[in-house]
């Protein structure tokens, strides 16, 4: 199985928009709404942003949005803080077992 | 407060074996999966394989199955991830994760266990 394709890294200024695309296969992110993205800083375990494709856990504010179309899904941050800087990664099921994307590495301008 | 504990760092030669463990707390271990996640250094994250705590069945990843043992001891509400031989590719964080209910996501997440593989 390999790995969901992210793009190495975006970057944005205090208060614009970002998006981060992860596109996979229809085995995985086409083929489910189990699409979840985690926020990781450095030194730091991963934390749950994005759940179900567009679902936000209690505590994790709405300026974060997850979207899918057919094999690509997204997640975009608008109203950029300083404190968004940090490793994305995208996670979908793949029908036995489930699959990262390599990361993106988001930097605040 | 849901608590997942894990093991602290460890450094073991090639061919050692090894089990890094992972305790939860404050909810009902029985009612979630329990993954494990490694994480090289510079690199991304991978999902090894996880764990139903209250029969222990298990499913793995592919590139896992088979050089890796994922296991649970729902007396002590702990999960464990064990090698019987290690070698130095397998130097690297892992973590583990508790499973949400609603579905193929990872709610709460242990601080990580840094393992070192060096001769």
């Amino acid at each position: 199985q390999s790995a969901l394709t992210q793009p190495r890294s975006v970057s944005g200024s205090p208060g614009q928009s970002v998006t981060i695309s992860c596109t996979g296969t229809s085995s995985d992110v086409g083929g489910y709404n189990y699409v979840s993205w985690y926020q990781q800083h450095p030194g730091k375990a991963p934390k749950l942003m994005i759940y179900d494709v567009s679902k936000r856990p209690s505590g994790v504010p709405d300026r974060f949005s997850g979207s899918k179309s057919g094999n690509t899904a997204s997640l975009t941050i608008s109203g950029l803080q300083a404190e968004d800087e940090a490793d994305y990664y995208c996670c979908s099921y793949a029908g036995s077992y489930v699959v990262f994307g390599g990361g993106t590495k988001l930097t605040v301008l | 407060e849901v608590q997942l504990v894990q093991s602290g760092a460890e450094v073991k030669k090639p061919g050692e074996s090894l089990r890094i463990s992972c305790k939860g707390s404050g909810y009902s271990f029985t009612s979630y999966w329990i993954s494990w996640v490694r994480q090289m250094p510079g690199k991304g994250l991978e999902w090894m394989g996880r764990i139903d705590p209250s029969d222990s069945y298990t499913n793995y990843s592919p590139s896992f199955q088979g050089h890796v043992t994922i296991s649970a001891d729902k007396s002590i509400s702990t999960a464990y991830l064990q090698w019987s031989s290690l070698k130095a590719s397998d130097t690297a964080m892992y973590y583990c994760a508790r499973q949400s209910q609603d579905g193929y996501n990872w709610d709460y997440w242990g601080q990580g266990t840094l393992v070192t593989v060096s001769s």
